[in-house]
């Protein structure tokens, strides 16, 4: 079986420091999310790619950049992290076939003091 | 609008008993399917179960099933003979085949807590 493996597990940042996060899945899929998770808001799709070097937006993508170079990772970036903000963000990939149920990561759950 | 609706933010039961979470969807594509996850503690999410707009048959997965009405754009998930390792939050998702076809949107979630 394969796995999806975020790094780091957790991460506390400054406000206004720019904070990478790193999904890596050797599921060998083609598309590949990031969502972000809210305390009663549910998840929030920020980026998703369809292949590699190919970037669509979600409709939470304003504040981040993403980037997939290579068909196994998919990275995140908070462009300027926000006071108190805490949220847990969701790696997940899917084949993109007639499955389609994306398999999550575990998730990196940030805090910014 | 939201397109996936799940009206209950939390939910109670004792052990033993039987639980059904709602969820609505918005849709005008004939193809799409729709999940169930759960959300562990843990920070890990797991796949429940699947239904297919197309398909007819009544999804079961052990202890998980679903009870799809399509005219009403409702899917429920029953999961039967609660554990207390149930608890968590279960979230709907809906997949639609169209010009969007990769996006996959959840639900708020429900919080479920099972009760010794």
């Amino acid at each position: 079986g394969g796995i999806i493996t975020q790094t780091p597990k957790f991460l506390i940042g400054q406000e206004g420091q720019k904070l990478t996060l790193k999904c890596q899945q050797n599921f060998n899929h083609d598309t590949m999310y990031w969502y972000r998770q809210d305390s009663g808001k549910g998840l929030r799709l920020i980026y998703y790619s369809i292949t590699e070097n190919d970037l669509q937006k979600g409709d939470l993508s304003e504040g981040y950049d993403a980037s997939r170079e290579k068909k196994s990772s998919f990275s995140l970036t908070v462009t300027s992290a926000q006071k108190n903000e805490m949220a847990v963000f969701l790696c997940a990939s899917s084949d993109g076939g007639t499955n389609q149920a994306p398999l999550f990561g575990e998730g990196t759950r940030l805090s910014v003091l | 609008a939201e397109k996936v609706i799940q009206v209950w933010s939390t939910a109670s039961r004792q052990e033993g008993e039987e639980l059904t979470l709602d969820c609505s969807y918005e849709t005008s594509q004939v193809l799409y399917h729709l999940f169930w996850y759960k959300h562990l503690l843990s920070g890990e999410m797991v796949f429940l179960i699947r239904q297919t707009s197309s398909s007819t048959a009544k999804e079961r997965s052990g202890r998980y099933s679903v009870v799809f009405q399509k005219s009403l754009k409702s899917i429920s998930l029953i999961i039967s003979a609660l554990q207390p390792d149930d608890s968590g939050k279960y979230f709907c998702a809906l997949w639609e085949k169209g010009t969007n076809a990769h996006k996959v949107i959840f639900g708020k979630g429900t919080h479920l807590h099972v009760l010794p």
